[in-house]
C-alpha cells in the first residue's frame, strides 16, 4: 500500500543516454511534483502538475520533460544525460494543489551519470 | 524570490535532551506556510510539522514544536526528549500562495542523536 512510488530507485547510466523515471501515487491526489536533491542535499522544485496540467516549470534544461498520462502518474524523461544531472530525484503529491495541503514524497531515485 | 536559511549545518544532542534547530526566511508575503521535513538515512522525506503564518499559536506535534516569530521571520524547531530515531537531516521549507504550491527548502541541518 505504498502511497507515492518511484521506479527505479537507483539508475546508473552513461553520459549522452536518455532515461525515464516513473512516479505513481495511489492517494487520489490532484497535484504532483518533481524535486531534485543535489550532492549537497539541497532540494529544489523542478515541475508540478495539477490534474495533468503543468503549473510550475522552473528553470530546468529542456532536456528534462515531465509527462503526466493521468493524474496518478508523473514521469520524468531526461535526454542527453550530463554528469551534472547526477542527483536524487523526488516525486511528491498533494491532495488538491491547495496551499494547505501536505506534500507526500516518494522514496527518491538516485541517478548517477558516468 | 523567497530564501530560507538554516544556519546550523550540523548539530548533535544526547538522547533525552532537547535541541533547537534554527530557520529564518525572507519574504514580502503576508500569508504563507512553513514546514519542517525530516530526511533520515533511508532518504524518505517525512513531514514533521507545519505552521500557517496567519496563526499566532505555535504548532506542536508530540515531541516537536516550533517557535514562530513572524516579525523576525524566524521558524525554529524544538525537539524534546530526543531519541536515536531522530537522527536525520532536517529541512525547513516555505510555501507562498499562488506559487504553484512549490516548497522552497533551506539547505538542511544534519542532526545526530547520541546515546
Amino acid at each position: 500500500d505504498t502511497a507515492v512510488s518511484q521506479t527505479p530507485k537507483y539508475l546508473v547510466t552513461q553520459m549522452g543516454n536518455d532515461k525515464s523515471i516513473k512516479c505513481e501515487q495511489n492517494l487520489g491526489h490532484d497535484t504532483m511534483y518533481w524535486y531534485k536533491q543535489d550532492s549537497k542535499k539541497f532540494l529544489k522544485i523542478m515541475f508540478s502538475y495539477n490534474n495533468k496540467e503543468l503549473i510550475i516549470n522552473e528553470t530546468v534544461p529542456n532536456r528534462f520533460s515531465p509527462k503526466s498520462p493521468d493524474k496518478a502518474h508523473l514521469n520524468l524523461h531526461i535526454n542527453s544525460l550530463e554528469l551534472g544531472d547526477s542527483a536524487v530525484y523526488f516525486c511528491a503529491s498533494s491532495p488538491g494543489g491547495g496551499w494547505t495541503d501536505t506534500q507526500y514524497f516518494g522514496p527518491g531515485t538516485r541517478l548517477t551519470v558516468l | 524570490a523567497q530564501t530560507v536559511t538554516q544556519s546550523q549545518p550540523e548539530m548533535s544532542v544526547q538522547e533525552a535532551e532537547t535541541v533547537t534547530l534554527s530557520c529564518t526566511y525572507d519574504t514580502s508575503e503576508s500569508n504563507y506556510y512553513l514546514f519542517w521535513y525530516k530526511q533520515p538515512p533511508s532518504r524518505q522525506m517525512i513531514l514533521v510539522i507545519r505552521q500557517e503564518a496567519y496563526k499566532q499559536q505555535n504548532a506542536t506535534e508530540n515531541r516537536f514544536s516550533v517557535n514562530f516569530q513572524k516579525a523576525a521571520k524566524s521558524f525554529s524547531l524544538k525537539i524534546s526528549d530526543s531519541q536515536l530515531g531522530d537522527t536525520a537531516m532536517y529541512f525547513c521549507a516555505f510555501m507562498k500562495l499562488n506559487s504553484g504550491y512549490a516548497l522552497n527548502f533551506g539547505k538542511g541541518t544534519s542532526l545526530l542523536v547520541t546515546p
